[in-house]
């Protein structure tokens, strides 16, 4: 089942406007991580915010933590084309034991960065 | 270091066959992971292969199943195959020692199943 559920599931801008991307999920966490994903391959890792930070920055990239609201968002600043993707939201669980290593992964939002 | 390699990259099998997908870890990597992905249930987990033990596993039929070898390559299998195994297949590789490590990710192997 989805841990996390991204909102919204498709997002259209213009090339230069800033794309926010929201994630929700239902479960305790040690961290949560974004990854993007172009058409048809695989994901790329994009940053990683532990359960006790609130924000993170990366390039363009900046996510913030709420874990009282158990969510998250990922800003990306000054979009371009080719920040066209889907972007996934994985969190790791807090408890301990085998199935602590798993990321879950919600279904992600589809960008579209219009030149 | 060389990413994570999936062969083959592309395949197309007919109903009742069965397939065998490989995955290549990142040099020094001991976790590797198995996902689906179809448009309809997005990334599902299918296993996970530590130091050749399956670690955790996802709720896919027996029909899939997996082993990984002594160099940390991993493969996986499904016998049978019908029409709603049409996905693709993404294996990631991680350290495997620290929980929510970071994955890294194959391009995927496309399997069409006629």
């Amino acid at each position: 089942s989805q841990q996390g559920e991204e909102d919204p599931q498709a997002l259209s801008i213009q090339e230069g406007e800033n794309a926010t991307m929201n994630c929700s999920y239902k479960t305790s966490i040690n961290n949560l991580q974004w990854y993007r994903q172009n058409s048809g391959r695989g994901l790329v890792h994009l940053i990683l915010i532990r359960s006790n930070e609130r924000e993170k920055h990366s390039g363009r990239l900046r996510v913030t933590l709420d874990t009282s609201k158990k969510s998250s968002s990922l800003l990306i600043t000054a979009s371009r084309a080719a920040d066209t993707a889907s972007y996934f939201c994985a969190t790791a669980p807090s408890y301990s034991g085998a199935g602590s290593y798993q990321l879950t992964f919600g279904k992600g939002t589809k960008l579209s960065v219009i030149p | 270091k060389a990413g994570v390699t999936q062969t083959p990259r592309y395949l197309i099998k007919t109903r009742g066959q069965q397939v065998t997908l490989s995955c290549s870890p990142i040099s020094g990597h001991r976790s590797v992971s198995w996902y689906q992905q179809t448009p309809g249930q997005g990334l599902q987990f299918l296993f996970e292969y530590f130091s050749e033990t399956q670690r955790n596993k996802g709720n896919f039929p027996g029909r899939f199943s997996g082993r990984q070898f002594s160099n940390s390559r991993s493969e996986m299998n499904v016998s049978t195959l019908e029409l709603g195994d049409s996905a693709l297949y993404l294996c990631a590789s991680s350290l495997g020692q620290g929980v929510g490590d970071t994955q890294y990710f194959g391009p995927g192997t496309r399997l069409t199943v006629l």
